[in-house]
């Protein structure tokens, strides 16, 4: 059964970058067959697509994110990360890592970890 | 950007049928979107119900059901229970990224 775990400061000042990490367990990432998602949802608001990456480090983002955001890759350690740059009260969400199958749908989804952007 | 629309709310009676669309802000949606859904309670991860348009999740009710209707796509739910009361989310594929719906909440009394 493959599972997704998220990791990371729950707290992230303004102005900061926010870093997750998603750590996969139960499979591969460099199957070929996935792509590897974060997605986010703000308090009490719908869920907002962040960007994804293939094992190999192909990317593609929302593009009204893509200019703070960066999604990366480690094979080695089967994980893949977050980073959004210049956060702001706006980016305070809870931030999903999802596996993507054959980059249309979601099978696979973390538990979800809330960070909050103050100071 | 594409706004992928969903109802923001709707109702139903227990035992009964309600569909909820996901439509385009401009054109049809059609399964080359290779529309998905899902459903959300509070505090939850989102749990995936149909994909490639109507193809059931592992372990999901066969009283959920996707289609195509007109230029939409739609999630339709039969013999509605009690815990069908979540959020439902649309997400359209868009060639180079994923789109989700602004979601509806589904109530049922």
């Amino acid at each position: 059964q493959v599972q997704l775990q998220e990791s990371g400061p729950g707290l992230v000042k303004p102005s900061q970058t926010l870093s997750l990490t998603c750590t996969v367990s139960g499979g591969s990432i460099s199957s070929g067959d996935y792509y590897w998602s974060w997605i986010r949802q703000p308090p009490g608001k719908g869920l907002e697509w962040i960007g994804y990456i293939y094992y190999s480090g192909s990317t593609y983002y929302n593009p009204s994110l893509k200019s703070r955001v960066t999604i990366s890759v480690d094979t080695s350690k089967n994980q893949f990360s977050l980073k959004l740059s210049s956060v702001t009260a706006a980016d305070t969400a809870v931030y999903y890592c999802a596996r993507d199958q054959t980059a249309n749908y979601f099978d696979y989804w973390g538990q979800g970890t809330l960070v909050t952007v103050s100071s | 950007q594409t706004v992928v629309t969903q109802e923001p709310s709707f109702s139903v009676s227990p035992g009964g049928t309600v569909t909820l669309t996901c439509g385009l802000s401009s054109g049809s949606v059609s399964t080359s979107y290779y529309p998905s859904w899902y459903q959300q309670t509070p505090g939850q991860a989102p749990r995936t119900l149909i994909y490639s348009t109507n193809t059931r999740s592992s372990g999901v009710p066969d009283r959920f059901s996707g289609s195509i209707l007109g230029n939409k796509a739609a999630l339709t739910i039969t013999g509605a229970q009690a815990d069908d009361e979540s959020d439902y989310y649309c997400v359209l594929y868009m060639g180079s990224g994923m789109v989700f719906g602004g979601g509806t909440k589904l109530t049922v009394l």
